[in-house]
């Protein structure tokens, strides 16, 4: 079965500040996906990364960065700089490969509270 | 409008009514999803349709009926709601391909079920 653990359920740091989220997963898939949506109190998860097993380059789109480590099953997100738009529940969320013409399927973590304040 | 739309974004309704809930994706996904979102729990998926045919109901109880006429439109029917149904139900669609698919939500509806 697939687990997503995301351990800190609140954060809260000063603007400015770089902050990172925790995500660590459990999978028996070799193959399998990984992704992180930003949940603004509107309530609309938004996409922000997706990323397959076999590429552990880690990604900076801006102020976000993601570090996917394999061995440590771990897939943290870090906000540099961070701002008050940051402020969101953020979710880890990891989807096995379900082969041509399957919708995907989703397990997400409980989501991390970042609260950045000024 | 654009992405996924989700109507009506607020509904309160009693335990004997029967309400609906809206669902429109204009990306030109083929697969439409449901999700229950409570406090401090998990997201739950509760129905997949994959092109129009449900493909997964994860053991979601008979007062919440889904229907799926197009692949752009989906509904979540209620009827004799229990107070813990209160949540955001959250919709999403994605494009079915190989590997696997992004999916992409709406807003949310979020219910009180008095």
């Amino acid at each position: 079965a697939q687990k997503v653990t995301q351990a800190q359920t609140e954060i809260s740091v000063v603007e400015k500040e770089d902050v990172t989220l925790d995500c660590v997963y459990e999978t028996r898939d070799t193959t399998y996906y990984l992704f992180w949506y930003k949940q603004p109190p509107s309530g609309e998860l938004v996409f922000l990364i997706r990323r397959n097993s076999f590429d552990e380059q880690n990604e900076i789109s801006g102020r976000y960065s993601w570090n996917f480590q394999k061995s440590t099953s771990s897939f943290n997100f870090t906000i540099t700089a961070s701002q008050v738009v940051d402020s969101a529940v953020y979710f880890c969320a990891l989807s096995e490969d379900v082969g041509t013409g399957t919708a995907s399927k989703l397990t997400f973590g409980t989501g991390t509270r970042l609260q950045v304040t000024l | 409008e654009t992405g996924v739309t989700q109507t009506p974004r607020h509904l309160v309704m009693g335990m004997t009514n029967k309400k609906s809930l809206k669902c429109e994706q204009h990306l030109g996904h083929n697969a439409m999803y449901w999700y229950k979102q409570s406090a401090k729990k998990p997201l739950e998926l509760m129905f997949v349709y994959n092109f129009k045919e449900q493909t997964e109901n994860n053991s979601v109880p008979s007062r919440f009926s889904p229907e799926c006429p197009n692949s752009s439109h989906l509904f979540l029917h209620l009827h004799t709601l229990q107070p813990e149904d209160s949540a955001l139900y959250l919709c999403a669609s994605s494009q079915v391909g190989g590997g696997t698919d992004t999916q992409y939500f709406g807003p949310g509806t979020r219910l009180t079920v008095l």
